[in-house]
């Protein structure tokens, strides 16, 4: 089975700082990686995913993350942080055969500080 | 369209009560996911639907629950005799499985909230 880890529960960042959100995934057999958005009482937002290919992956909204098969890490990044980035961040896999059925880590919530 | 439609957003039953949630996918989408995610959580699956045909359970779905999805269009979640624990935001996701490739996204919905009190 797969399963993903995310360190940190909450992340606050001054406004226009760079941030990163860590995530760490184990698994047996390859999958898929992707970083959805949750804003309060919404449902939730697909910011970028891994499938193949180029380890770095850009995303919307400016943000792009890292795939690193030897550390199982794919870790999100912005240059640059907005007011309007303040929301809760989901890592998750996916088994990269069969259906799109999400694993998700507990997530990282991010606070933008005036 | 307008993406994944979920109703009600919003709900608040007294225990022991039966409540049913619906979701409307996608329309070309052949798929259609139901999560569960309690306060400070991320989403946990509950099940799965190929069409009509419900291909996967969670253990997480007790008896209490049952999902159906009759025509394979839109799906109904049932929560039977609820219970505190059972307070939670369930949101449905949908995604198209007849596309060539490898599988790429499942959209999600706003979620129905759900307060047992």
């Amino acid at each position: 089975a797969q399963s993903v880890t995310q360190l940190d529960s909450q992340v606050p960042v001054f406004e226009e700082a760079p941030v990163e959100l860590r995530c760490n995934y184990s698994s047996s057999v390859s999958v898929y990686l992707f970083w959805y958005v949750q804003y309060p009482n919404q449902g939730l937002q697909l910011l970028l995913k891994y499938l193949s290919g180029s380890t770095l992956v850009k995303g919307i909204n400016g943000f792009e993350a890292e795939f690193n098969k030897s550390q199982t890490s794919f870790h999100l990044r912005k240059p640059s942080v907005h007011i309007s980035d303040t929301a809760e961040y989901f890592c998750a896999v996916s088994l990269n055969f069969g259906n799109e059925k999400l694993t998700f880590g507990t997530g990282t919530r991010l606070t933008i500080i005036p | 369209d307008t993406g994944v439609s979920q109703n009600p957003r919003h709900k608040i039953t007294k225990r022991g009560q039966n409540v049913t949630f619906r979701c409307d996918p996608i329309s070309e989408h052949n798929r259609l996911y139901w999560y569960r995610q309690t306060l400070g959580q991320g989403p946990e699956f509950l099940t799965y639907f190929q069409n009509e045909a419900q291909l996967e359970k969670s253990r997480l779905l007790s008896d209490r629950f049952s999902a159906e999805r009759p025509k394979g269009s839109f799906s109904t979640l049932e929560i039977q005799r609820t219970e505190q624990g059972d307070s939670a935001m369930y949101l449905c996701a949908s995604s198209d499985g007849q596309r060539r490739g490898p599988n790429t996204e499942a959209f999600f919905g706003q979620g129905t909230r759900l307060t047992v009190v």
